[in-house]
């Protein structure tokens, strides 16, 4: 059974830190690892890894996955009270077609002003 | 950006009864996922298809059953509804596989 392992399941800093948010997982036929900030309502999705070593970055987000050790972590620098959301890290691994993702239990970050 | 459009956003049911939830996709995705929330759980993944053909099979009950029309939407058909079926549904597209899936805002089922 695909597993999508997050940690920690919740984090409170203040404005202006860095945080580190951590996603192994244990899946068979890797394909895709995405990471969304889900708010109040649907996940927005924010990066899509599939290749070790690469770092995606988007203003003060960046993630990289490390495909022999099976994690990615998504770094959020200079934080800032909209960046207060849960964090799901989800993996797409099957036999091809339009497989399921599988998701991890997410992050809540809490920025504290 | 035209975005995945879901219907109703909120619904209520009662036990037994059964219940539609629909799902348009951005324009040109032609595939298209649903999924169930929980309160405070991750989601869970359902069922997806791809050009109109069921693609892959999560943990849909039995009770459920969905399609893809010619027109790329989907709809989610859910009987016999149950208390647990209480849940947020997000449908989500993408273009072709492997690229990212966009969410829809969700519907809300409640079942009393």
């Amino acid at each position: 059974e695909d597993k999508v392992v997050q940690s920690p399941l919740s984090l409170v800093v203040h404005e202006g830190d860095t945080v580190t948010l951590n996603c192994s997982y244990e899946v068979t036929n890797f394909r895709s690892l995405l990471w969304y900030k889900q708010e109040k309502k649907a996940p927005t999705f924010l990066f899509m890894l599939t290749s070790s070593g690469i770092e995606k970055k988007s203003g003060r987000l960046s993630s990289i996955l490390d495909k022999k050790e099976l994690f990615s972590i998504l770094n959020i620098t200079a934080t800032q009270t909209g960046d207060s959301a849960i964090y799901l890290c989800a993996v797409e691994a099957g036999r091809g077609g339009a497989d399921g993702l599988t998701f991890g239990k997410g992050t809540h970050l809490i920025i504290q002003p | 950006a035209a975005g995945v459009i879901q219907s109703p956003r909120h619904l209520i049911k009662e036990k037994r009864e059964t219940a539609t939830l629909k799902c348009y996709p951005i324009p040109r995705h032609d595939t298209v996922y649903w999924y169930q929330q929980g309160p405070g759980q991750d989601p869970q993944f359902l069922i997806s298809f791809y050009e109109k053909m069921q693609s892959d099979k999560g943990s849909i009950p039995d009770r459920f059953s969905a399609q893809q029309f010619s027109d790329y939407h989907s709809e989610l058909n859910m009987s016999s509804l149950e208390l647990g079926d209480s849940a947020l549904y997000f449908c989500a597209s993408s273009l072709g596989q492997g690229s990212p899936l966009h969410f829809g805002n969700g519907t809300r089922l409640t079942v009393t």
